[in-house]
């Protein structure tokens, strides 16, 4: 079975820091998609990345980076000179195939403090 | 850009009663999907459908629950007799065709309150 583990429940940082959001996952198979949420306190879901298995680039966009090691089964996301913007819950998801079902992890609450 | 809709954006609803939320998908695609969302917790998969009938569904996705897409546009999530229990978010999602690069697209939520 398919699982996404993020330890993190909760991390408060002060604004400029950077900071590492974990992500765990598991599957057996050999093709999948690893995707990671922004859920601002507005409730919707603003999708940051999709990462395919055979992908295995560390990806930047802009403060936002990526590292995904398959050796380790993370996929771990980083925030750079954090803003009290970024302030949000931010899932790690995992997908089979483009059709399946998304399983997502249980979130980490960022805190940006000014 | 193109986007999912979802109508209402909130609805409050006695224990009991029955309730149809709404979402109108990107329309050149082809699968559908509601997810779940208890404050506070993580996003779960409901139903998957395509091609006119369910493809997947969890275990939350009992008797209660049922979903249709009545016309070109529409794709609606039925609850038959709302529990307390199902307070929540709920996200309907679409995708096209698998291509590698497409990925679900998630409407902004319908917030179900149940008294």
């Amino acid at each position: 079975a398919q699982k996404v583990t993020q330890a993190q429940t909760e991390i408060s940082v002060v604004e400029k820091e950077d900071v590492t959001l974990d992500c765990v996952y598991e599957t057996r198979d050999t093709t999948y998609y690893l995707f990671w949420y922004k859920q601002p306190p507005s409730g919707e879901l603003v999708f940051l990345i999709r990462r395919n298995s055979f992908d295995e680039q560390n990806e930047i966009s802009g403060r936002y980076s990526w590292n995904f090691q398959k050796s380790t089964s993370s996929f771990n996301f980083t925030i750079t000179a954090s803003q009290v913007v970024d302030s949000a819950v931010y899932f790690c998801a995992l997908t089979l195939r483009e059709d399946d079902k998304i399983i997502f992890g249980k979130g980490t609450r960022l805190h940006i403090l000014p | 850009e193109p986007e999912v809709t979802q109508t209402p954006s909130h609805q409050v609803t006695q224990m009991g009663q029955e309730v149809i939320l709404r979402c109108v998908p990107i329309s050149n695609h082809l699968y559908f999907y509601w997810y779940r969302q208890i404050l506070g917790q993580k996003v779960e998969f409901l139903v998957s459908f395509y091609n006119n009938e369910i493809s997947e569904k969890s275990e939350i996705f009992d008797d209660q629950f049922s979903v249709e897409r009545p016309d070109g546009s529409n794709f609606t999530l039925k609850i038959r007799s709302t529990k307390l229990e199902d307070s929540a978010m709920y996200f309907c999602a679409s995708s096209p065709p698998g291509q590698i690069s497409d990925t679900q697209y998630f409407g902004p939520g319908t917030r179900l309150t149940v008294l």
